[in-house]
């Protein structure tokens, strides 16, 4: 079965540091790539994805992901963080191959000191 | 509706008592999906349903969980003598497409609690 890794449960930062939390997945065939976050109080949304094409996909409110296949990886960035990125972010995987689930990372909490 | 709908968005329970969790989609997604969300331990799949069919129950931790979903819409999920360990968020999100190769939407969840 296909699992997902994030390295960190919870990161910690300034305001106008930069960010990259890590997700790894363990699946050899090809893959569509996910990244969720959840601000507090507020549902799931999705921050970006990527199916295929360039692996330096760019999301919402200036995050960007980039994929790395021989890693098996997709790190997301963001060059300086803001008081408002403080949510949960959440890796996902998906089998291209019809199938119909996700399999999701555990989440990592960032928190965004002013 | 704009999003997905769930109810109750809290509920308490004792254990051993039957619960019912609603799911209303996103009108025109055939596909529907119920999580479950604990502390610290992400999402965890529990059933995936194309119109009011389930190809994928996979997830459902014991046969005291069940789902049905009628008129490719609602869905209901049931746990039957709930137990300490069903405490969790239970997440229902809808999509266009197939939830490999599509953008999910999420409800606000329903944080069930088994005193």
């Amino acid at each position: 079965a296909q699992s997902v890794s994030q390295h960190n449960h919870h990161v910690i930062l300034s305001e106008a540091a930069s960010l990259e939390l890590g997700c790894n997945y363990s699946y050899g065939g090809t893959v569509n790539l996910f990244w969720y976050v959840q601000y507090p109080g507020q549902h799931l949304q999705l921050l970006l994805k990527y199916f295929s094409g360039d692996p330096l996909v760019k999301g919402i409110k200036g995050f960007e992901a980039e994929f790395i296949k021989s890693k098996f990886s997709f790190n997301l960035r963001k060059p300086s963080v803001q008081w408002s990125d403080t949510a949960e972010y959440f890796c996902a995987v998906g089998m291209n191959s019809g199938y119909s689930t996700l399999t999701f990372g555990k989440g990592t909490m960032l928190l965004v000191s002013p | 509706g704009a999003g997905v709908s769930q109810s109750p968005s809290n509920k308490v329970t004792e254990k051993g008592k039957d619960v019912e969790l609603r799911c209303d989609p996103i009108s025109g997604h055939t596909a529907l999906y119920w999580y479950r969300q604990s502390l610290g331990q992400g999402l965890e799949f529990l059933i995936y349903f194309q119109g009011n069919s389930a190809p994928d129950k996979s997830g459902l931790p014991s046969d005291r969980f069940s789902a049905e979903r009628t008129g490719g819409s609602v869905s209901t999920l049931t746990i039957q003598r709930t137990q300490q360990e069903d405490s969790a968020v239970y997440l229902c999100a809808s999509s266009v497409g197939l939830a490999g190769e599509d953008e999910q939407f999420f409800g606000p969840g329903t944080r069930l609690t088994v005193l």
